[in-house]
This record gives structure tokens, C-alpha cells and sequence, in this order.
């Protein structure tokens, strides 16, 4: 079964509009937890750490005051696309993995962001 | 970070075993091989993973020789559902705690 969460799957909105994406780790609680952005036909590009209790880390040329993260809890980190705007549409995908080493990461399944 | 080389694209029919080949040439001691799976408008899936020699699983079998520098997935008996994208990963310590970087991953086509 699902590992991750997250929601909604399908987001319409128009410009200027903020939007909210919801990753839930469903059976393991996640200290850290990843977002990730992939456009059509690319692969996935890393976006942000997301860590409970503390602020993200952003890679390079990912604007932190675009895309907020919020890991209030141990099984839930949110990701903001604040005033969106059509080139902001894509999908967005979360992943975590589980506690203790030698443990792959497992994704959401995704949310498709289209802006109009 | 350890950077893979993959086909970009492979064809195969149903009922055959696919072998999808991945060059690591620069892995390190606690890096981990890892494999996905992603269809389109989802997120990768998880597949299997492996440090050395063989791992088999209930969908996949993984072979690593004994230099690491390669991996072979081997599908068998595909179908095809199986037409995805896989992706190969050799993340630190498996991947879980810190952020995965992808390559273009093998788009494999399976006919009838």
C-alpha cells in the first residue's frame, strides 16, 4: 500500500493565487522530507529539504519566498506555491523515507499545478 | 555525487525478460543502487535496491558485479503495464535521508 500521501492530486487555479500541496508519511514518521518538481517529459529536479521543526533548504535557484515548507509534524510537510503564476505549473512530487539507514525514499503521487 | 548512465530508450515485447543496464563508474563505498519505476502523472515507484551481488524481489531482480561500477534490472516476463520510465539512483546510505538527484532515466516500450 501507499507509503506517502499526498494532496490534492489535481490543482486549477488562477494567477496570483496561492496553493497548497499536502505530503503525509502514512506509517513511519519523517524528520525530513523532499520536494521535488518535474515539467513534462524531464525528470524529476530536487527542490527543497523539508525538516520537522526547523526551515527547509532550498537548491539552487529555487526561491524560498515562492515555494514556503512547512513540516509542522512528524508525518506531514506542506509546500506553498505562493502568487503562482502560469510558469509555476507542473508537478509537483513529495517523497521521505523511512527512519534508520539503508532505506530508499518513497514518493507521492504527485500533483498536477496548472495555473491560468 | 556518484552520477548513472542509462539507455535513454529500449523496446521489448510482452512475455520477454528485459534487462535495463546502468554505468556508475564513480560510486562510492556507502552509496547505495536504487530503482524506480514512473508512469506518467505519477510519482516514482520504488522498485528494488541493492549494495552487492544479486537481489531478487516479488517484480525485479537487481545484479551488481563485484566492482559496483554497473547494474542490471531484470524484468521478467514483462507486460505492457510495464511501458514506464525507470530511473537508476545510487543514493548514500540508500537514499532516505537526503534528496535524490535524477537522470533521464530508460523509457521502455513494450509492444504486443
Amino acid at each position: 500500500g501507499a507509503v506517502v500521501s499526498q494532496h490534492p492530486s489535481w490543482v486549477i487555479c488562477k494567477s496570483g493565487t496561492s496553493v497548497k500541496i499536502e505530503c503525509r508519511s502514512l506509517d513511519f514518521q519523517a524528520t525530513t522530507m523532499f520536494w521535488y518538481r518535474q515539467f513534462p517529459k524531464q525528470s524529476l529536479m530536487l527542490m527543497a529539504t523539508s525538516n520537522e521543526g526547523s526551515k527547509a533548504t532550498y537548491e539552487q535557484g529555487v526561491e524560498k519566498d515562492k515555494f514556503l515548507i512547512n513540516h509542522a509534524s512528524l508525518t506531514l510537510s506542506t509546500l506553498t506555491v505562493t502568487s503562482a503564476h502560469p510558469e509555476d505549473s507542473s508537478f509537483y512530487i513529495c517523497s521521505a523515507g523511512r527512519p534508520g539507514g539503508d532505506q530508499p525514499q518513497h514518493f507521492g503521487d504527485g500533483t498536477r499545478l496548472s495555473i491560468l | 555525487l556518484a552520477k548513472t548512465t542509462q539507455p535513454i530508450s529500449m523496446d521489448s515485447y510482452e512475455g520477454q525478460e528485459v534487462n535495463i543496464t546502468c554505468s556508475h563508474n564513480n560510486i562510492a563505498t556507502n552509496d547505495y543502487i536504487t530503482w524506480y519505476q514512473q508512469f506518467p502523472s505519477q510519482g516514482p515507484r520504488f522498485i528494488i535496491q541493492g549494495y552487492k551481488t544479486k537481489v531478487t524481489n516479488e517484480v525485479a531482480s537487481l545484479f551488481i558485479p563485484a566492482d559496483r561500477k554497473s547494474s542490471t534490472l531484470s524484468l521478467p516476463r514483462v507486460s505492457l503495464s510495464d511501458t514506464a520510465v525507470y530511473y537508476c539512483l545510487v543514493p548514500y546510505s540508500g537514499g532516505g535521508a537526503d534528496g535524490l538527484t535524477f537522470g533521464k532515466g530508460t523509457h521502455l516500450i513494450i509492444q504486443p
